[in-house]
């Protein structure tokens, strides 16, 4: 079982809809998670950190952590068409960042 | 501007030859990390380092090696090129550690390596 494990994709919606974006992880320890965005030829880089079970909204953001489940979640809010790009999940392990494989996400106009 | 420079973004080599990646930061960042990224496999830990001359293995270290003897500088060795490393490698740094405190990491903009 890989110890982060994301949806590969693609995944498609329509502008304006909202795209859920899900994450399971193995160990039950884990304290921090990280969704990182990466567009096509370009490096990844953080837009929301969670530590805490709930949610937490940034713009049009949310992230959802529930660590009974051990699932972590991305909400994107009125999709955009540039919000075209793989979503990588990460989680701190043993002072480690291990990101899952990611899931790629396309917003159509 | 945080900036990580990595110097090659594209490498053709053959099997074999030693290759040398080197990944430059200017934010005085302590940690410096390598990763490889395939499709379907997301981006893996190669090594490490949380100091000047220090390293620590990731999850796949083997047919690697890495060097830093300056704090801004970090590089990966591959000693004898094979087709299996062929792969996007890319350099990052953090400010607290493994992710950083906030889970940050800074990337560079990665070098592709074909082996031939």
């Amino acid at each position: 079982q890989k110890e982060v494990e994301q949806n590969s994709g693609p995944l498609s919606v329509p502008e304006g809809a909202i795209a859920s974006l899900n994450c399971t992880y193995s160990d039950r320890g884990s304290q921090s998670f990280f969704w990182y965005r990466q567009y096509s030829g370009k490096s990844p880089e953080l837009i929301m950190s969670i530590y805490s079970n709930g949610d937490k909204e940034d713009g049009r953001f949310t992230a959802q952590l529930n660590k009974a489940s051990q699932y972590v979640s991305l909400l994107i809010r009125d999709s955009q068409p540039s919000d075209s790009a793989t979503y990588l999940c990460a989680v701190r392990h043993t002072g480690k960042l291990i990101f899952g494989q990611g899931t790629t996400l396309q917003v159509k106009p | 501007d945080v900036k990580v420079t990595q110097s090659s973004r594209y490498l053709v080599k053959r099997t074999g030859e030693k290759v040398f990646l080197e990944c430059v930061q200017d934010m005085d960042h302590e940690n410096m990390f390598w990763y490889r990224q395939d499709p379907g496999l997301g981006l893996r830990l190669i090594y490490f380092s949380y100091d000047v001359k220090m390293k620590e293995k990731g999850d796949i270290p083997e047919g690697y090696s890495v060097s830093r003897e300056k704090k801004e500088r970090f590089s990966l060795i591959l000693e004898s090129a094979s087709t299996n490393q062929t792969s996007m490698y890319l350099c990052a740094s953090s400010l607290f550690g493994a992710g950083g405190a906030d889970g940050e990491l800074f990337f560079g903009e990665g070098s592709r390596l074909t082996v031939l």
